[in-house]
């Protein structure tokens, strides 16, 4: 399986500031198709996980573009920039390359 | 609107079955696949099974393989989880999940599933 690992495992930011959440993969993601499946996802306290990017750094529809995503291979990174309250709560990253479908252990956003 | 709203929480105890149901609205259901992740209480997301738009395929997680079925009824938008030989572990908010390439782009609000004697 590949094993996503998601650093720092949580985060405290002032609203207004930046973040960045890095996720690495025990594996490539490339898939045979020359496609990388690397998602963000965002959990708000007491709700359903959210996409947030697909494709590495494709925003999904109606996503600011205060979240940015980037990477190839193994390592990949979520920015987050002019945090604001609504952005608080756990990351994950997922990869869609392979099956079994992972996620990184997640990364919570708090306030400072 | 995309609307995905599970069904069949509850209590159970080990060694017994269960099924949960999802009802999908909002976009053509039998365009798509359909998944099923699980979050244990204060645990991160484990995704245990995908079911292609047609039912021809169908994948699951090694944790869940051989006692858990997913599948689809296309004509009443409706995906379900069928679950036997449950165990303490299995204890869980499931969610279903539309797919969109491998990526989850829409997630149900979830339904609690506990298993304890």
């Amino acid at each position: 399986d590949v094993v996503m690992t998601q650093t720092p495992v949580s985060l405290s930011v002032s609203l207004g500031g930046q973040v960045s959440i890095s996720c690495r993969s025990s594996q490539s993601l490339v898939h045979n198709n020359g496609n990388t499946y690397l998602s963000w996802y965002l959990q708000k306290p007491g709700q359903s996980p959210q996409l947030l990017i697909y494709k590495v750094s494709n925003r999904f529809s109606g996503i600011s573009d205060r979240f940015s995503g980037s990477g190839s291979g193994t390592d990949f990174t979520l920015k987050i920039s002019r945090v604001e309250p609504d952005d608080l709560g756990v990351y994950y990253c997922g990869q869609g390359t392979q099956y079994p479908r992972t996620f990184g252990g997640g990364t919570k956003l708090e306030l400072k | 609107e995309v609307q995905l709203v599970e069904s069949g929480e509850g209590l159970v105890q080990p060694g017994s079955s269960m099924k949960l149901s999802c009802v999908a609205s909002g976009f053509t259901f039998s365009n798509y696949g359909m998944n099923w992740i699980r979050q244990a209480p204060k645990k991160g997301l484990e995704w245990i099974a995908l079911i292609y738009y047609d039912s021809s395929s169908k994948y699951y997680a090694d944790s869940v393989k051989g006692r858990f079925t997913i599948s689809r009824d296309n004509s009443k938008n409706t995906l379900y989880l069928e679950m036997n030989s449950l165990r303490s572990e299995d204890t869980a908010m499931y969610y279903c999940a539309k797919q969109d390439g491998p990526a989850f782009d829409y997630w149900g609000q979830g339904v609690m599933v506990t298993v304890s004697s």
